[in-house]
């Protein structure tokens, strides 16, 4: 059984620009959830996806965006990057959209703008 | 507002001491209350969780202490060790819905050998 993956490990940007980060959840688990984490802070919930359908979304702005594959894989899209937007972004999975609280952390993406 | 405030921000304690993180959450509706360790470049672990329904769970050398009506609970690790340095979240979650976990602020322990 593999665990929660997610790639790059490191990325910088140039404010204003695009990223994609992307996450594969662990075997079996529909479920995939995005946090942001700044520097000395705890995680703060972006949006989460369940079986390819937003559900249910956090205080971050529209340029924050998501996707799920059918293989439960799943990306987020940052758009316009602004330097508050330099955090670990981590992801993680679960079983299913009912199991609060079970889920599986990556490594993250240590995302970096300048 | 569904927050959860930690305390202390940083911790040091002596090797075979007793390490105490305390929370407090202030939404009612929370029903799912874990803890997470997480070393420097990796990932949050799930270390431990409680229900409200219990006032204690224990595994091993951590015990979660749970007060419903104070809105509180404390992480506590008995005979810490060095390799129990790391920081450490309390979090909150409710059962129904998406599976929003709400964090606190860490804390950063230190077990000195």
């Amino acid at each position: 059984e593999t665990g929660v993956t997610q790639s790059p490990t490191h990325l910088i940007k140039t404010r204003g620009q695009q990223v994609t980060l992307r996450c594969s959840s662990q075997s079996g688990h529909n479920t995939v959830s995005w946090y942001q984490q700044a520097l000395g802070q705890g995680p703060q919930f972006i949006f989460q996806y369940y079986r390819e359908e937003e559900n249910g979304r956090g205080n971050f702005p529209p340029r924050f965006s998501g996707l799920q594959f059918p293989n439960y894989s799943s990306e987020l899209n940052v758009n316009a990057l602004e330097l508050d937007d330099s955090a670990l972004y981590l992801c993680a999975s679960s079983l299913n959209a009912g199991l609060a609280g079970l889920q599986y952390f990556g490594p993250g993406t240590r995302l970096t703008v300048t | 507002q569904q927050q959860v405030k930690q305390s202390p921000q940083s911790l040091i304690v002596q090797k075979g001491g007793i390490s105490i993180i305390n929370c407090a959450y202030e939404n009612t509706a929370f029903d799912y209350f874990p803890w997470y360790q997480q070393f420097p470049g990796k990932g949050p672990a799930l270390l431990i969780a409680i229900r409200p329904d219990v006032s204690e769970k224990k595994e091993g050398r951590f015990t979660i202490s749970f007060n419903k009506s104070a809105k509180q609970f404390s992480l506590h690790i008995m005979d810490s060790q060095p390799g129990d340095s790391a920081t450490y979240f309390c979090a909150a979650s409710k059962t129904q819905g998406a599976q929003k976990l709400v964090f606190g602020q860490g804390t950063r322990l230190t077990i000195n050998p």
